[in-house]
């Protein structure tokens, strides 16, 4: 099963609101969360780098303003899209890192099933 | 600046296989990945390769990494239908903590 759970998968919000989407590490503890974000046809873009606890990194050309992030536990992220725009429509997802257990073992990526954000 | 480039479509015949090629930039990458997305769909991780690594494999698939030349390249044997998908190769330059360079995708189609 999963184990990046992302809330919603699919929201439709007016012109001008603002919508938030939750990133959940389900079983392991994250201090560190990406989020990216992908435009039809194209590849996947990092947005910004979430840290526990602390303000989060943005990507050159990414305003900080306007997609607010908060990582206030070990195990959530989120991503306010504040005055969202039609511009703003786009398929966010988000990852973490679940630790290596051992040295047979490798730390490993998980990704949520992303989140479908259209603006009207 | 990292950069990570792929071609961007592919036609299979079923049955055959695929290659799907892709060069990185950065020459302290030290995980190497490929994931793949259905239509709709999030990521799905398919395989990684450690950068001191030649190869590996997993079932249908292989991976071969040329660290000489940065090139990574994903076979998939015996390609099948719902292999339809784009695949995206991307770089870690710190294992896992640090940000994912993605490059654009490869469109595969599978056709009878």
């Amino acid at each position: 099963g999963a184990v990046v759970s992302q809330h919603p998968s699919w929201v439709i919000c007016k012109s001008g609101t603002s919508v938030k989407i939750e990133c959940r590490s389900l079983d392991f503890q994250a201090t560190t969360m990406f989020w990216y974000r992908q435009f039809p046809k194209q590849s996947l873009m990092l947005m910004a780098t979430s840290n526990e606890g602390s303000k989060a990194t943005y990507e050159q050309g990414v305003e900080k303003d306007k997609f607010l992030i908060n990582h206030a536990s070990l195990t959530l992220s989120t991503l306010t899209v504040t005055s969202a725009h039609p511009e703003d429509s786009s398929f966010y997802i988000c990852s973490a890192t679940r630790l290596g257990r051992g040295s047979s073992n490798g730390n490993t990526i998980y990704f949520g099933e992303g989140s479908w954000l259209t603006v009207v | 600046g990292e950069d990570v480039e792929q071609s961007l479509f592919l036609s299979v015949r079923e049955g055959d296989s695929s290659v799907i090629n892709c060069t990185y930039t950065d020459s302290s990458s030290t995980y190497l990945y490929w994931y793949k997305q259905e239509p709709g769909a999030g990521l799905q991780l398919l395989t990684y390769i450690f950068s001191n690594m030649d190869m590996k494999q997993d079932q249908r698939l292989t991976v071969l990494l040329n660290k000489k030349d940065k090139h990574l390249s994903l076979r998939i044997a015996d390609t099948q239908t719902g292999d339809s998908a784009i695949y995206f190769c991307a770089e870690s330059s710190t294992g896992g903590y640090n940000k994912l360079i993605f490059g654009a995708g490869t469109r595969l189609a599978v056709h009878p």
